[in-house]
Protein backbone atom coordinates (compact mmCIF):
# COMPACT_ATOMS: atom_id res chain seq x y z
CA UNK A 1 0.00 0.00 0.00
CA UNK A 2 2.97 2.13 0.00
CA UNK A 3 3.42 5.18 -2.40
CA UNK A 4 7.58 5.49 -1.73
CA UNK A 5 9.46 2.99 -3.15
CA UNK A 6 12.54 2.24 -1.21
CA UNK A 7 15.13 -0.98 -1.43
CA UNK A 8 14.32 -3.33 0.90
CA UNK A 9 17.66 -3.83 2.10
CA UNK A 10 21.18 -2.67 2.60
CA UNK A 11 24.59 -3.17 4.17
CA UNK A 12 28.08 -1.93 4.83
CA UNK A 13 31.23 -2.62 7.36
CA UNK A 14 31.75 -0.53 9.99
CA UNK A 15 33.12 2.86 9.04
CA UNK A 16 31.75 2.46 5.40
CA UNK A 17 28.96 4.86 3.99
CA UNK A 18 25.63 3.24 2.98
CA UNK A 19 22.76 5.04 1.11
CA UNK A 20 19.25 4.61 0.90
CA UNK A 21 16.65 5.90 -2.12
CA UNK A 22 13.50 6.96 -1.27
CA UNK A 23 11.69 7.18 -5.21
CA UNK A 24 7.82 8.90 -5.19
CA UNK A 25 5.95 10.80 -7.56
CA UNK A 26 5.30 14.96 -8.03
CA UNK A 27 2.52 14.58 -6.06
CA UNK A 28 4.25 13.51 -2.50
CA UNK A 29 7.98 14.00 -2.87
CA UNK A 30 7.45 16.31 -5.79
CA UNK A 31 5.54 19.01 -3.87
CA UNK A 32 6.36 18.17 -0.32
CA UNK A 33 9.21 18.16 2.01
CA UNK A 34 10.58 14.39 3.03
CA UNK A 35 10.80 13.02 6.62
CA UNK A 36 13.23 10.09 7.76
CA UNK A 37 12.52 7.73 10.52
CA UNK A 38 14.91 4.86 12.21
CA UNK A 39 13.08 2.03 13.72
CA UNK A 40 15.47 0.05 15.76
CA UNK A 41 14.29 -3.96 16.79
CA UNK A 42 11.34 -3.73 19.04
CA UNK A 43 10.65 -0.08 19.53
CA UNK A 44 8.94 2.80 18.60
CA UNK A 45 9.65 4.72 15.10
CA UNK A 46 12.04 7.72 15.54
CA UNK A 47 11.90 10.92 13.34
CA UNK A 48 15.76 11.01 11.95
CA UNK A 49 15.11 13.55 9.36
CA UNK A 50 12.73 16.30 8.73
CA UNK A 51 12.29 18.79 5.80
CA UNK A 52 14.79 16.82 3.52
CA UNK A 53 17.75 17.64 4.85
CA UNK A 54 17.30 18.85 8.58
CA UNK A 55 18.06 17.10 11.89
CA UNK A 56 16.44 16.87 15.57
CA UNK A 57 18.55 17.92 18.42
CA UNK A 58 20.23 14.80 19.00
CA UNK A 59 20.53 12.98 15.80
CA UNK A 60 24.43 12.47 14.71
CA UNK A 61 25.72 14.90 11.85
CA UNK A 62 26.49 11.07 10.33
CA UNK A 63 23.07 11.41 9.16
CA UNK A 64 22.25 13.54 6.16
CA UNK A 65 19.30 14.01 4.13
CA UNK A 66 18.54 15.16 0.30
CA UNK A 67 16.11 15.78 -1.68
CA UNK A 68 15.69 16.01 -5.77
CA UNK A 69 12.41 16.02 -7.98
CA UNK A 70 10.38 12.95 -6.71
CA UNK A 71 13.67 10.98 -5.12
CA UNK A 72 15.28 11.17 -2.06
CA UNK A 73 18.25 9.56 -0.12
CA UNK A 74 18.79 8.93 3.55
CA UNK A 75 22.84 8.26 3.80
CA UNK A 76 24.57 7.14 6.79
CA UNK A 77 28.76 8.09 6.75
CA UNK A 78 30.81 6.34 8.90
CA UNK A 79 28.61 3.71 9.57
CA UNK A 80 28.37 2.13 13.28
CA UNK A 81 26.72 -1.03 14.81
CA UNK A 82 24.04 0.88 16.26
CA UNK A 83 22.33 1.92 13.14
CA UNK A 84 21.14 -1.32 12.00
CA UNK A 85 17.58 -0.65 12.16
CA UNK A 86 15.12 -0.40 9.31
CA UNK A 87 14.61 2.90 8.10
CA UNK A 88 11.76 4.93 6.65
CA UNK A 89 11.04 7.73 4.05
CA UNK A 90 7.56 10.00 4.48
CA UNK A 91 6.19 12.53 2.86
CA UNK A 92 2.58 14.53 2.13
CA UNK A 93 0.63 13.58 -0.49
CA UNK A 94 -1.43 16.15 -2.44
CA UNK A 95 -2.99 13.07 -4.17
CA UNK A 96 -6.25 10.81 -3.14
CA UNK A 97 -3.38 7.93 -1.92
CA UNK A 98 -3.38 9.94 1.56
CA UNK A 99 -2.13 13.02 3.09
CA UNK A 100 0.63 11.23 4.77
CA UNK A 101 2.92 8.10 3.10
CA UNK A 102 5.52 6.53 4.34
CA UNK A 103 7.96 4.39 2.13
CA UNK A 104 8.45 0.67 1.92
CA UNK A 105 11.05 0.60 4.34
CA UNK A 106 14.89 -0.40 3.96
CA UNK A 107 16.34 -2.76 6.63
CA UNK A 108 20.25 -1.52 7.04
CA UNK A 109 22.78 -4.53 7.97
CA UNK A 110 26.06 -3.46 9.76
CA UNK A 111 28.11 -6.59 8.35
CA UNK B 1 9.42 16.95 28.12
CA UNK B 2 6.80 15.42 25.75
CA UNK B 3 5.70 11.58 26.07
CA UNK B 4 2.37 9.79 24.90
CA UNK B 5 1.02 6.43 25.73
CA UNK B 6 -1.45 4.24 23.42
CA UNK B 7 -3.90 1.86 25.53
CA UNK B 8 -7.00 -0.26 24.47
CA UNK B 9 -7.59 -3.94 24.16
CA UNK B 10 -4.77 -6.43 23.09
CA UNK B 11 -7.66 -8.38 21.71
CA UNK B 12 -10.16 -7.80 19.59
CA UNK B 13 -12.85 -10.09 17.04
CA UNK B 14 -13.38 -9.56 14.01
CA UNK B 15 -16.42 -7.09 13.23
CA UNK B 16 -15.89 -5.71 16.39
CA UNK B 17 -14.79 -1.63 17.02
CA UNK B 18 -11.60 -1.38 18.38
CA UNK B 19 -11.13 1.88 20.41
CA UNK B 20 -7.58 3.56 21.20
CA UNK B 21 -6.91 5.90 23.40
CA UNK B 22 -3.69 8.46 23.60
CA UNK B 23 -2.80 9.97 26.38
CA UNK B 24 -0.12 12.81 26.35
CA UNK B 25 2.32 15.02 28.30
CA UNK B 26 4.82 17.91 27.72
CA UNK B 27 2.34 19.43 25.19
CA UNK B 28 -1.54 20.87 24.61
CA UNK B 29 -2.99 19.83 21.93
CA UNK B 30 -4.85 23.73 21.64
CA UNK B 31 -1.56 25.16 20.67
CA UNK B 32 -1.70 26.87 17.53
CA UNK B 33 -0.40 23.94 14.93
CA UNK B 34 -0.25 21.15 17.11
CA UNK B 35 -1.55 17.54 15.88
CA UNK B 36 -1.72 14.43 16.99
CA UNK B 37 -1.88 11.66 14.91
CA UNK B 38 -2.28 7.93 14.66
CA UNK B 39 -0.13 5.07 12.48
CA UNK B 40 0.04 0.98 12.60
CA UNK B 41 2.91 -1.34 11.70
CA UNK B 42 1.60 -5.00 11.50
CA UNK B 43 4.15 -7.28 12.12
CA UNK B 44 7.18 -8.07 10.09
CA UNK B 45 5.36 -5.01 7.59
CA UNK B 46 6.10 -1.12 6.77
CA UNK B 47 4.66 1.59 8.65
CA UNK B 48 0.88 2.83 7.52
CA UNK B 49 -0.14 6.65 8.46
CA UNK B 50 -4.19 6.40 9.91
CA UNK B 51 -5.40 9.70 10.86
CA UNK B 52 -4.60 13.06 12.34
CA UNK B 53 -6.21 15.52 14.55
CA UNK B 54 -5.51 19.14 14.72
CA UNK B 55 -5.15 21.79 17.61
CA UNK B 56 -7.89 23.33 15.51
CA UNK B 57 -10.08 20.29 15.24
CA UNK B 58 -9.20 19.72 11.87
CA UNK B 59 -8.83 16.28 10.98
CA UNK B 60 -7.61 14.39 8.02
CA UNK B 61 -7.73 10.23 7.86
CA UNK B 62 -6.51 7.43 5.13
CA UNK B 63 -8.41 7.42 1.84
CA UNK B 64 -8.55 3.78 2.09
CA UNK B 65 -9.66 3.76 5.83
CA UNK B 66 -11.31 6.77 5.62
CA UNK B 67 -14.90 5.16 5.68
CA UNK B 68 -13.39 2.91 9.01
CA UNK B 69 -11.79 5.67 11.40
CA UNK B 70 -13.35 8.23 13.78
CA UNK B 71 -10.33 10.33 15.73
CA UNK B 72 -11.47 13.08 18.31
CA UNK B 73 -9.80 14.88 21.07
CA UNK B 74 -10.47 15.89 24.25
CA UNK B 75 -8.19 18.64 25.17
CA UNK B 76 -8.87 18.96 28.88
CA UNK B 77 -7.86 15.30 29.45
CA UNK B 78 -4.94 15.60 27.23
CA UNK B 79 -6.22 12.78 25.28
CA UNK B 80 -6.90 11.67 21.43
CA UNK B 81 -8.99 8.60 20.52
CA UNK B 82 -9.11 6.66 17.46
CA UNK B 83 -11.82 4.28 16.59
CA UNK B 84 -11.65 1.81 14.18
CA UNK B 85 -14.86 -0.31 13.35
CA UNK B 86 -15.37 -3.58 11.81
CA UNK B 87 -12.37 -5.34 12.87
CA UNK B 88 -10.47 -8.33 10.67
CA UNK B 89 -7.92 -10.01 10.93
CA UNK B 90 -6.10 -8.10 8.53
CA UNK B 91 -5.54 -5.24 11.16
CA UNK B 92 -3.70 -6.83 13.86
CA UNK B 93 -0.52 -4.46 14.34
CA UNK B 94 1.25 -2.14 16.25
CA UNK B 95 -0.46 0.63 16.72
CA UNK B 96 1.53 4.03 17.02
CA UNK B 97 0.06 7.87 18.33
CA UNK B 98 2.58 10.38 17.74
CA UNK B 99 2.93 14.18 18.09
CA UNK B 100 3.40 16.65 15.32
CA UNK B 101 4.12 20.22 15.36
CA UNK B 102 5.03 23.11 13.45
CA UNK B 103 8.48 23.71 12.25
CA UNK B 104 9.48 20.17 11.57
CA UNK B 105 8.50 19.37 8.03
CA UNK B 106 4.75 18.15 9.19
CA UNK B 107 7.36 15.08 10.74
CA UNK B 108 6.15 13.06 13.55
CA UNK B 109 8.73 13.87 16.24
CA UNK B 110 7.40 12.23 19.21
CA UNK B 111 5.96 8.81 19.52
CA UNK B 112 4.57 6.73 21.69
CA UNK B 113 5.78 3.17 23.06
CA UNK B 114 3.26 1.25 20.72
CA UNK B 115 0.18 -1.27 21.68
CA UNK B 116 -0.55 -4.14 19.88
CA UNK B 117 -3.78 -5.59 18.73
CA UNK B 118 -5.11 -9.41 17.72
CA UNK B 119 -7.95 -9.40 15.50
CA UNK B 120 -8.77 -13.18 16.47
CA UNK B 121 -11.99 -15.06 16.93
Amino acid sequence: QSVLTQPPSASGTPGQRVTISCSGSSSNIGSNTVNWYQQLPGTAPKLLIYSNNQRPSGVPDRFSGSKSGTSASLAISGLQSEDEADYYCAAWDDSLNGPYVFGTGTKVTVL
Amino acid sequence: QITLKESGPTLVKPTQTLTLTCTFSGFSLSTSGVGVGWIRQPPGKALEWLALIYWDDDKRYSPSLKSRLTITKDTSKNQVVLTMTNMDPVDTATYYCAHSRPGYGDSFDYWGQGTLVTVSS
